[in-house]
């Protein structure tokens, strides 16, 4: 079994100001890695995801991600961040031989003032 | 991409009655789909697994009378909320499994029971 904790419920930046989104998990196996980003009232988008090579993974709308295996982080990153990033971000995870049973995080609020 | 429809985007019903939620594959096809609800600012949670051809699997804790899954063909899947009561108001999201590494989201579903 998997879980992911995402330390931040909530967190405030101003735009154009970088941001540091903050994932942890847990599992006894390998697993593949991934952050959603959900805006009000719709479904969720995929911004980026990890399966293997480097550790560093790009994803759309300028976010990035790097796997770090010893601390079973996956942190989310943009250097800097407009209003329209104002969402909430998911990570998750699935291990590698299941049917594709993503395991979530609570999510974090993401809100970005003027 | 791969996109996934889900139907209705949002759904008012009685207490006591029957609700069907639609989720299609519009351009792929999904030989497993993926059933989620999501409670007011917390993270998704898988509610079952929907198999083209076969009975759904169900997380523990979730009623298969309550949410009666059904998956006809390779591009729809469908959920119906039996008896809806004003407990199971929520957002129900769905997924399609489009390749090993990836699935994608259905737009979610609003209900409310009044």
């Amino acid at each position: 079994a998997q879980s992911v904790t995402q330390l931040d419920s909530q967190v405030p930046v101003f735009e154009e100001a970088p941001v540091e989104l903050r994932c942890n998990y847990s599992s006894s196996v390998s697993v593949y890695l991934f952050w959603y980003v959900q805006y009000p009232n719709q479904g969720l988008q995929l911004l980026l995801k990890y399966l293997s090579g480097s550790t560093l993974v790009k994803g759309i709308n300028g976010f990035e991600a790097e796997f770090n295996k010893s601390q079973t982080s996956f942190h989310l990153r943009k250097p800097s961040v407009h209003i329209s990033d104002t969402a909430e971000y998911f990570c998750a995870v699935r291990d590698r031989g299941s049917n594709y049973k993503l395991t979530f995080g609570k999510g974090t609020l993401l809100t970005v003032n003027p | 991409g791969a996109v996934v429809s889900q139907h209705p985007s949002w759904v008012i019903c009685k207490s006591g009655t029957s609700v069907k939620i639609e989720c299609r594959s519009l351009d792929f096809q999904a030989t497993t789909m993926f059933w989620y609800r999501q409670f007011p600012k917390q993270s998704l949670m898988l509610m079952a697994t929907s198999n083209e051809g076969s009975k759904a699997t169900y997380e523990q804790g979730v009623e298969k009378d309550k949410f009666l899954i059904n998956h006809a063909s390779l591009t729809l899947s469908t959920l119906t909320v039996t008896s809806a009561h004003p407990e199971d108001s929520s957002f129900y999201i769905c997924s399609a499994r489009v390749r090993v590494s990836e699935a994608f989201f259905g737009q979610g579903t609003r209900l409310t029971v009044v």
